[in-house]
């Protein structure tokens, strides 16, 4: 049981290049999140699904797409990168009722140079 | 609409001094609230939670409290240890599906 996975743990994109942030859960939860955690900022949220097949924007959606391939994995895009872009992104997900909690992942550490 | 506001810091305490680290909210209804923590190079993980008013969430030492009057959660320890090092985040979560997070509050625990 690995929890919450994600890929890469580092990158370094020039602007304007593409890439796209892997997620997966093992634990099947339905509902998956992505954040943003930037200095003095807490963790905004970008995108999240509540479930497989539909995806809803967060605090902090623009720049950023999503795909809920299946109900483990849950992917965000950047398109074109810009350096304000650069900052740690986490995965989530989230179990709910009586146990109501999220599990995060490690964290992908993006520099947009 | 929903926030956290939680104290600023770096708080810097001694070893077993007691912690205190501050947290209001706003919401409306009956949120959920929550204590994560977070060491230094991985993601957050659940300290505590408390789902109703007058709730008291504990775990490791670390207790708060669900005051609905004052529209807080306030997190403590009695005594704190080196390992307790840590950021710490308050969040809620209301009616949907999102989370909402404090700016989050550094604490280091010198021997």
């Amino acid at each position: 049981n690995a929890g919450v996975t994600q890929t890469p743990k580092f990158q370094v994109l020039k602007t304007g290049q593409s890439m796209t942030l892997q997620c997966a859960q093992d634990m099947n939860h339905n509902s998956m999140y992505w954040y943003r955690q930037d200095p003095g900022m807490g963790l905004r949220l970008i995108y999240y699904s509540a479930s497989e097949g539909t995806t809803d924007k967060g605090e902090v959606p623009n720049g950023y797409n999503v795909s809920r391939l299946n109900k483990r994995e849950f992917s965000l895009r950047l398109e074109s990168a810009a350096p304000s872009q650069t900052s740690v992104y986490f995965c989530a997900s989230r179990v709910q009722g009586a146990q109501e909690t999220q599990y995060f992942g490690p964290g992908t550490r993006l520099l947009v140079l | 609409g929903n926030s956290v506001t939680q104290m600023e810091g770096p708080v810097t305490l001694s070893e077993e001094a007691f912690l205190t680290i501050n947290c209001t909210y706003t919401a409306t209804g009956y949120p959920s609230l929550f204590w994560y923590v977070q060491y230094p190079g991985e993601g957050l993980q659940l300290l505590l939670k408390a789902t109703k008013a007058d709730d008291k969430g504990s775990n490791k030492g670390f207790e708060a409290t669900y005051r609905k009057e004052t529209t807080s959660f306030h997190l403590e320890k009695g005594s704190v240890q080196v390992s307790d090092s840590a950021v710490y985040f308050c969040a809620l979560m209301n009616t949907g599906n999102q989370f909402y997070f404090g700016t989050g509050t550094s604490l280091t625990v010198i021997p």
